[in-house]
């Protein structure tokens, strides 16, 4: 079936250092590719998303890069600050579908 | 705040036990779901509701019995759980079904003894 591979599913960094976590689908019909926030006792948060489309896509200290012919997508993530310790999930799905695949999670922890 | 609330925010249950869990958005969307979050492994989605109607199961336990009695309310009935179903339940909604953009509730923290 589909699925997802993300990794690493831990990172540390310093404060200010840059953060890249990598996931792999394998549904080579996928076309969405969101990325998701969870910060301790809540729910996943959209921070960023691209459509295959487009192959980078940036908002402020993140940006997202698809290789659709590699079938992977990135997130980067510059200048870290501690807020941004959490886990991250990346997903892949088809367009106007439900259907998200999830990765397993990447524990990011920013070290002041 | 995404606009999803979800109750309780904790729950232990025997197995025996039945309970429900609730999620209420305030966004005015038309789709609702159900995720099932367990340690190390990815989300996976339960049940999905577009205008009250159920328009996928995931081959998921009848013990699980989800309702959705208007756009704004989903509910999860659980009935003779396993110590194995205890997991966060999260809660998401989207504007329309298909739409890809999904806000998510803070989840339920669910044990079962």
């Amino acid at each position: 079936g589909e699925n997802v591979e993300q990794h690493p599913s831990t990172l540390s960094v310093q404060e200010g250092d840059s953060a890249v976590i990598k996931c792999t689908y394998s549904d080579s019909a996928s076309n969405y590719f969101p990325w998701y926030k969870q910060e301790l006792g809540k729910g996943p948060q959209l921070i960023i998303d691209i459509r295959s489309n487009v192959g980078e896509k940036k908002d402020q200290r993140i940006a997202v890069t698809l290789n659709k012919t590699a079938k992977h997508f990135s997130l980067h993530i510059t200048e870290t600050q501690p807020e941004d310790s959490a886990v991250y999930f990346c997903a892949a799905a088809r367009y106007n579908t439900d259907k998200l695949i999830f990765g397993t999670g990447t524990r990011l922890q920013v070290f002041p | 705040e995404t606009g999803v609330t979800q109750t309780p925010r904790h729950l232990v249950m025997g197995m025996t036990n039945k309970k429900s869990l609730k999620c209420e958005q305030h966004l005015g969307h038309n789709a609702m779901y159900w995720y099932k979050q367990s340690a190390k492994k990815p989300l996976e989605l339960m049940f999905v509701y577009s205008l009250e109607e159920r328009v996928e199961n995931n081959s998921v336990p009848s013990r699980f019995s989800p309702e959705c009695p208007n756009s704004s309310h989903l509910f999860l009935h659980l009935h003779t759980l396993q110590p194995e179903d205890s997991a966060l339940y999260l809660c998401a909604s989207s504007q329309e079904w298909g739409n890809n953009e999904q806000f998510f509730g803070p989840g339920t923290r669910l044990t079962v003894l």
